[in-house]
């Protein structure tokens, strides 16, 4: 069975500050993982996935995240938050097929 | 190209009623996939749908079903609505289930059962 921990369910980041994001799964294969965003009162969007190709993935709006098999880790990162980033966000992994596991979220807050 | 269009956006439901969802898919894609998602438990699975079939299914009672159509479009079906059952209603389509492909998600169905 997989599943998905994301450590802090809230964290604040002043704007222009790194924006560090945790993720840790458990998978009895090698994973595909994803990160996606939701803004409020509206489905979820692709950031990034991780299917093997590179340990290093870029996605849009300048985030990216790190594939470490050794801590079983994807963690999301962004140089320098800004306002618009405000959402939750979701990582998920998947076995290869289309069902996806989420963990429970974390809410990224930018203050000014 | 159209995203993934749910409908209705909104629906206020009384215990014991029961409810259809609809999901319409990104043209092309053939697998439909349904979550659940609230405060309490997050987003959870609750089926998946290829070529009219279900291919895998989460751990919910048997109240929740579902079907897809020919055209790939996707219902689900809630019967003896609780008050649990308020959620968002969240349909991904992906080209097919064994193509890890992105999965794109509809705006959901916001259910309050009262």
């Amino acid at each position: 069975a997989q599943s998905v921990t994301q450590l802090g369910s809230h964290v604040s980041v002043s704007e222009g500050a790194l924006v560090l994001l945790r993720c840790n799964y458990s998978s009895s294969v090698p994973p595909y993982l994803f990160w996606y965003v939701q803004y409020p009162n509206q489905g979820l969007q692709l950031l990034l996935k991780y299917t093997s190709a590179a340990t290093l993935v870029k996605g849009i709006n300048g985030f990216e995240a790190e594939f470490k098999k050794s801590e079983t880790s994807f963690h999301l990162t962004k140089p320098s938050a800004h306002m618009s980033d405000a959402a939750e966000y979701f990582c998920a992994v998947s076995d290869g097929y289309s069902t996806l596991t989420f963990g429970k979220g974390t809410m990224l807050l930018v203050s000014p | 190209k159209a995203g993934v269009t749910q409908t209705p956006r909104y629906l206020i439901k009384t215990r014991g009623q029961q409810v259809t969802l609809s999901c319409s898919p990104i043209s092309g894609h053939r697998s439909v996939s349904w979550y659940q998602q609230t405060p309490g438990q997050g987003l959870q699975f609750l089926f998946e749908y290829f070529s009219e079939t279900q291919r895998n299914k989460g751990n919910f009672p048997g109240r929740f079903s579902g079907r897809q159509f020919s055209n790939s479009r996707s219902e689900m079906n809630v019967s003896t609505l609780e008050l649990g059952d308020s959620a968002l209603y969240l349909c991904a389509s992906t080209l097919g289930p064994t193509q890890n492909t992105e999965a794109f998600f509809g705006q959901g169905t916001r259910l309050t059962v009262v």
